[in-house]
C-alpha cells in the first residue's frame, strides 16, 4: 500500500519569496511521483512529475522539485513566488507497475501575500 | 482539444436520492478513473474502468457504480445518498499501453451537495 504526508497544511509567503512545500510518501514498491495545483472550484492540473532519470524535475509555471529516495521525499520549490500562484497543491503517487491509480495527500494551501 | 469534460458542473441532491455523474475522456483516451474529494481533502480513488470493465476499485461502498460506454465515456452512479457523499468528483482519462497507463488529465470535476 502507499500513503503520502503533506506535512504543511497551509504556507503563507509573500511575493517574491521562495517557497517549498513538503512530500515524504510510503510505499512497499516502486513508485512515480507527481505534483498538482488546483485553483478554487477547479480541477487538477499536472505540475511535474517523476518518472525515471533525473531526480531534479522541472514543471511549469517556473516550479522544480527534487525526489530523494533515502528519504521517500519529493518537496516542491519555487524561487520566487507571483500572487497567482495561491493555490492548493497535492502531491500524489502512482505505483510504476499496473494502471495509473493515483493516491495523493491531504494538500497544502499556499498563501501568497503582497 | 476539449481535453476531460464533466457534467453537470454542480449538482444539489436529497438524501436517499441517486445521481449521475457524466465524464468525457480526452480524445485518444480509453480508460476512465473516478476520484471522490471530499472538503478539505485530497481525491480518493474510486475505480477505473478500461474496455467497459471495472478494473480497479477503492475502498468504496457498493452504493457507487458506474459504467463505461464504447465511445470510452463513463459515468458514476451513487445510490442512496448520504450527507457524507458531498464532494467533488473528479474524472481522469488515460491511454492504456500494455499494462502501464500513461499520465492521467483531469476534468473540472462536479460538485455534489447532499442535503
Amino acid at each position: 500500500a502507499q500513503s503520502v504526508t503533506q506535512l504543511d497544511s497551509q504556507v503563507p509567503v509573500f511575493e517574491e519569496a521562495p517557497v517549498e512545500l513538503r512530500c515524504n510518501y510510503s510505499s512497499s514498491v516502486s513508485v512515480y511521483l507527481f505534483w498538482y495545483v488546483q485553483y478554487p472550484n477547479q480541477g487538477l492540473q499536472l505540475l511535474l512529475k517523476y518518472l525515471s532519470g533525473s531526480t531534479l524535475v522541472k514543471g511549469i509555471n517556473g516550479f522544480e522539485a527534487e525526489f530523494n529516495k533515502s528519504q521517500t521525499s519529493f518537496h516542491l520549490r519555487k524561487p520566487s513566488v507571483h500572487i497567482s500562484d495561491t493555490a492548493e497543491y497535492f502531491c500524489a503517487v502512482s505505483p510504476t507497475s499496473g494502471t495509473y491509480k493515483y493516491i495523493f495527500g491531504t494538500g497544502t494551501r499556499l498563501k501568497v501575500l503582497a | 482539444d476539449a481535453g476531460v469534460t464533466q457534467s453537470p458542473t454542480h449538482l444539489i441532491k436529497t438524501r436517499g436520492q441517486q445521481v449521475t455523474l457524466r465524464c468525457s475522456p480526452k480524445s485518444g483516451h480509453d480508460t476512465v478513473s473516478w476520484y471522490q474529494q471530499a472538503l478539505g481533502q485530497g481525491p480518493q480513488f474510486i475505480f477505473q474502468y478500461y474496455e467497459e470493465e471495472e478494473r480497479q476499485r477503492g475502498n468504496f461502498p457498493d452504493r457507487f457504480s458506474g459504467h463505461q460506454f464504447p465511445n470510452y465515456s463513463s459515468e458514476l452512479n451513487v445510490n442512496a445518498l448520504l450527507l457524507g457523499d458531498s464532494a467533488l468528483y473528479l474524472c481522469a482519462s488515460s491511454y492504456r499501453t500494455g499494462n502501464m497507463n500513461t499520465e492521467a488529465f483531469f476534468g473540472q470535476g462536479t460538485r455534489l451537495t447532499v442535503v
